[in-house]
């Protein structure tokens, strides 16, 4: 069973920036992407981006492109979420997920498997 | 605005079928597939449905999920009050190389 882990919450001044952690347990950290969504208070769910370990390739939403950087580390099974430029409106939980994926009689599909259990980021002056 | 297109309520009495629709165009939903997340109040989301109809070992068999063309559904069948939820259908777009999601549909069991 894969257990998906985040770091706790955080409180951040405006302009700010923020690093959030994600380690995911199992030997096949590496061959999994790792994406990251966020949901805002009362909001919907939000891709921002992700990563595939043993690529060490990052790609992005383009709303987050500018101020996110996604990486991971294979030697801890951990990845990381670094937002810059905090605003007000970046106050949202944010979450990591594994990426499953394969073949079924669905047809050949990606999907998000695992989930860490969220990480509050409240930015406020 | 979400890229995927869900209804944000529906509702339905114990032991009724209620259908939940999402609606994407030929880069997301008309290519690839779609999944299906269940999320609980003050909880994460949770795989409910992958490629467009599978079920992941645990999730009851009154979880379906279909596809057609640029759209999507979700039924539920024997409506249950743990079922009272959001839901959200999501999928890869091949035109923002990236995963798009609906805006979510709150479950009420009436």
């Amino acid at each position: 069973q894969v257990q998906v882990v985040q770091s706790g919450a955080e409180v951040k001044k405006p302009g700010s920036s923020v690093k959030v952690s994600c380690k995911a347990s199992g030997n096949t950290f590496s061959t999994y992407a790792i994406s990251w969504v966020r949901q805002a208070p009362g909001q919907g769910l939000e891709w921002m981006g992700g990563i595939i370990p043993i690529f060490g390739t990052a790609n992005y939403a383009r709303k987050f492109q500018d101020r996110v950087t996604i990486t991971a580390n294979e030697s801890t099974s951990t990845a990381y979420m670094e937002l810059s430029s905090l605003r007000s409106e970046d106050t949202a939980i944010y979450y990591c997920a594994r990426v499953g994926g394969g073949d079924s009689e669905g047809g050949w599909g990606y999907y998000f498997d695992y989930w860490g259990q969220g990480t509050l980021v409240t930015v406020s002056s | 605005q979400s890229v995927l297109s869900q209804p944000p309520s529906a509702s339905g009495t114990p032991g009724q079928t209620v259908t939940i629709s999402c609606s994407g165009s030929s880069s997301n939903i008309g290519s690839n597939t779609v999944n299906w997340y269940q999320q609980f109040s003050g909880t994460a989301p949770k795989l409910l449905i992958y490629s467009n109809n599978q079920r992941p070992s645990g999730v009851f068999d009154r979880f379906s999920g279909s596809k057609s063309g640029t759209s999507a559904s979700l039924a539920i069948s024997e409506l249950q009050s743990e079922d009272e939820a959001d839901y959200y259908c999501a999928a890869w777009d091949d035109s923002l190389n990236g995963w798009v999601f609906g805006g979510g549909t709150k479950l009420t069991v009436l």
